[in-house]
């Protein structure tokens, strides 16, 4: 069964930094389409970025918001993908998800998805 | 970047009656060289994350029940559920995935 697990969330503090992890189970993060989409408390859904596979070049992009400031990388041997998000402000306060669709269909569209982890920016 | 506005912001449909909830993007999302249009639809319930229901516009994910169906191409799409059902109950939103990701602001279906 495909599951992904987000951890990391925390209450950090503006300008500070903090990195998320998305625990893949029952395929490669490798060969699969990944994504990170926020929803802060009582709003709708935003992308953040994703990583597409490696035999699919590994392209990594990130919304304008974000882009600068977040990372995205893998350690392909824990099976696990980290988002690093720098420079933090109170508009990233956000339920963080990562997500994904394995074996991919070459669309960036994901059915399976993490529980989140909250991220509190906040002095 | 490619906005997606959503109407109704909010709808409300007696059981078994249909719903249908209209999707916009502010560029084409028709692929010309595999003539796809590159349009999802996802539910999310109170506390959980958002489930995918169709992508390319009208392509069914496995496990789906059949009254929730997806139409349109180009800059114009729809969800449409049919029979609606007490435990459809949710926002919806409509995701483009054509250049980069974007999705509409939701629609909230409640019963009436």
């Amino acid at each position: 069964e495909v599951q992904v697990v987000e951890s990391g969330g925390d209450l950090v503090k503006p300008g500070e930094s903090l990195r998320l992890s998305c625990a893949a189970s029952g395929f490669s993060v490798i060969d699969a389409w990944v994504t990170w989409v926020r929803q802060a408390p009582g709003k709708g859904l935003e992308w953040v970025g994703h990583i597409e596979s490696q035999s699919d070049g590994g392209t990594i992009e990130f919304a304008a918001p974000v882009k600068g400031r977040f990372t995205i990388s893998r350690d392909d041997s824990k099976n696990v993908l980290f988002l690093q998000m720098n420079s933090l402000t109170s508009e990233d306060t956000a339920v963080y998800y990562c997500a994904t669709k394995y074996p991919p269909v070459g669309a960036h569209v994901f059915d399976s998805w993490g529980q989140g982890t909250l991220v509190t920016v906040s002095s | 970047d490619i906005a997606m506005t959503q109407s109704p912001d909010s709808l409300a449909v007696s059981l078994g009656e249909r719903a249908t909830i209209n999707c916009k993007s502010s560029q084409n999302l028709l692929y010309s060289s595999n003539n796809k249009n590159y349009l999802a639809w996802y539910q999310q319930k109170p506390g959980q994350p958002p489930k995918l229901l169709i992508y390319w516009a009208s392509t069914r994910e496995v496990g789906v029940p059949g009254r929730f169906s997806g139409s349109g191409s180009g800059t114009d799409f729809t969800l449409t559920i049919d029979s609606l059902q007490a435990e459809d109950v949710a926002r919806y939103y409509c995701q483009q995935y054509y250049t980069g990701l974007s999705f509409g602001q939701g629609t909230m279906v409640e019963i009436k």
